[in-house]
């Protein structure tokens, strides 16, 4: 089964400054995508950045970027200039490739950011 | 854009009672899954979708019954409600690009928080 990771219940960051939240996975898989989603306080789940698996080249959204290390089943999302609205709960998840018949995503247990004035 | 909409979005339940959380998506998306977040746990699947008239279990199905008799429709029940299924429910739904092509992400309802007393 596929597991993922997220050793940091809680971070801070200045804002302005950079902050880079930690997820690690187990897979046995060599098709997948993997997610960060950001979920704020009116509860919505918010897609920040998508990664594909056969991809080398880290993807990024503006002020959202992620260091993806295959081998290592790494994959940790940096933000630059954090801004206030930054502040939420990111979850870290996973989901099986190609052949996946369902469409089931597998989620960390979250990481709460705080921006500080 | 309606998305993904849950109703209720709050609902309190006496222990042994049975209701049905709604979803239902106008994107014409495929796919679509019910999740339950608790504390410490983040998202877990309980039931999904691939299409119409499919649906297949999660990881945490016992207790609770779907069915998808439209595309647009998933809607999830309870049958005799207890404690443990205090939790907030996200409903998600994803589409292919192309037909056998991988799915894109999820689009999230906004939750529904059940309370079962």
């Amino acid at each position: 089964a596929q597991t993922v990771t997220q050793s940091q219940p809680e971070m801070s960051v200045q804002e302005a400054e950079t902050v880079t939240l930690s997820c690690t996975y187990d897979t046995s898989e060599s098709d997948y995508y993997l997610f960060w989603y950001k979920q704020p306080p009116s509860r919505q789940m918010i897609l920040v950045i998508r990664q594909e698996a056969y991809k080398q080249q880290n993807a990024t959204e503006n002020r959202f970027s992620v260091n993806f290390q295959k081998a290592a089943k790494s994959f940790s999302l940096k933000i630059s200039d954090s801004q206030l609205g930054d502040a939420a709960m990111y979850f870290c998840a996973y989901r099986r490739g190609r052949l996946n018949t369902g469409n089931q995503f597998y989620f960390g247990t979250g990481t709460s950011l705080t921006v500080i004035p | 854009n309606a998305g993904v909409t849950q109703t209720p979005k709050f609902q309190v339940l006496k222990t042994g009672q049975s209701m049905t959380l709604q979803c239902a998506q106008d994107m014409n998306h495929e796919y679509m899954s019910w999740y339950r977040q608790d504390p410490g746990m983040g998202l877990r699947l309980i039931h999904y979708s691939v299409g119409a008239g499919i649906t297949d279990q999660g990881e945490v199905p016992n207790g609770y019954n779907v069915s998808r008799s439209t595309t647009e429709d998933f809607p999830l029940r309870l049958l005799s409600a207890a404690p443990s299924q205090t939790s907030v429910y996200f409903c998600a739904s994803s589409y292919s690009v192309l037909p056998g092509e991988f799915p894109t992400e999820a689009f999230f309802g906004q939750g529904t928080r059940l309370t079962v007393v």
